[in-house]
């Protein structure tokens, strides 16, 4: 199974700053089936990124991913007071479908 | 609108079973796959498996295949997940999950998801 690990674990800033999150895979993702998802607490987790790049619908631009094979990057270019949440990558090359452990974005 | 709308909490001892139903709404039901994830309390995300309508076929995530069962049924647009023997490291949110995937295929990634449904293992 393709394991995704994710970097940093927690991420502190402060609104305004640009945020960038790693996620890398133990054997290459073909295809470029990669997704990110933000979860808030309490909440479903909600589809940010799919195809490495290609945002969901209603995803502001300030979402933006990037990456192939298996380095991978989620950048938030401005962070809103609404971003500060958990992210989560999945791959959907290879079956089982797998997620990272996590970025947690919080305030500095 | 699409929506997911799962069942209430259960709470449950060790080696008895649950049953998740997950009613869909809003798009044509035997178009798309449905997965199934769970969560458990602090951890991140465990893909269990999928079922596909179109094809009348289901996928088991290989480490869960021996306790879960994913069935449907199509005239009410409602999916359930039973997982069998429980162990307390079965407590976990649940959620069902749509695939994007307009067809008898499927992409694997999860578009539309359920509110989650927390099932409590213990004795």
């Amino acid at each position: 199974e393709i394991v995704l690990t994710q970097s940093p674990g927690t991420l502190s800033l402060s609104p305004g700053e640009r945020a960038t999150l790693s996620c890398r895979a133990s054997q290459s993702v073909d295809s470029d089936y990669l997704a990110w998802y933000q979860q808030k607490p309490g909440q479903a987790p909600r589809l940010l990124i799919y195809g490495v790049s290609s945002r969901a619908t209603g995803i502001p631009d300030r979402f933006s991913g990037s990456g192939s094979g298996t380095d991978f990057t989620l950048t938030i270019s401005r962070l809103e007071p609404e971003d500060f949440a958990m992210y989560y990558c999945q791959q959907y090359s290879s079956l089982p479908w797998t997620f990272g452990q996590g970025t947690k974005v919080d305030f500095k | 609108q699409v929506q997911l709308v799962q069942s209430g909490a259960e709470v449950k001892k060790p080696g008895d079973s649950v049953k998740v139903s997950c009613k869909a709404s809003g798009y044509t039901f035997t178009s798309h796959c449905i997965h199934w994830v769970r969560q458990a309390p602090g951890q991140g995300l465990q893909w269990m498996g999928m079922i596909n309508p179109s094809r009348e076929t289901t996928t088991y995530e290989q480490k869960l295949q021996d306790r879960v069962t994913m069935t449907w049924d199509t005239s009410t647009s409602t999916v359930y997940m039973e997982l069998s023997s429980l162990r307390s490291d079965d407590t976990a949110v649940y959620y069902c999950a749509r695939d994007p995937y307009y067809g008898s295929g499927s992409f694997n990634y999860f578009d539309y998801w359920g509110q989650g449904t927390m099932v409590t293992v213990s004795s």
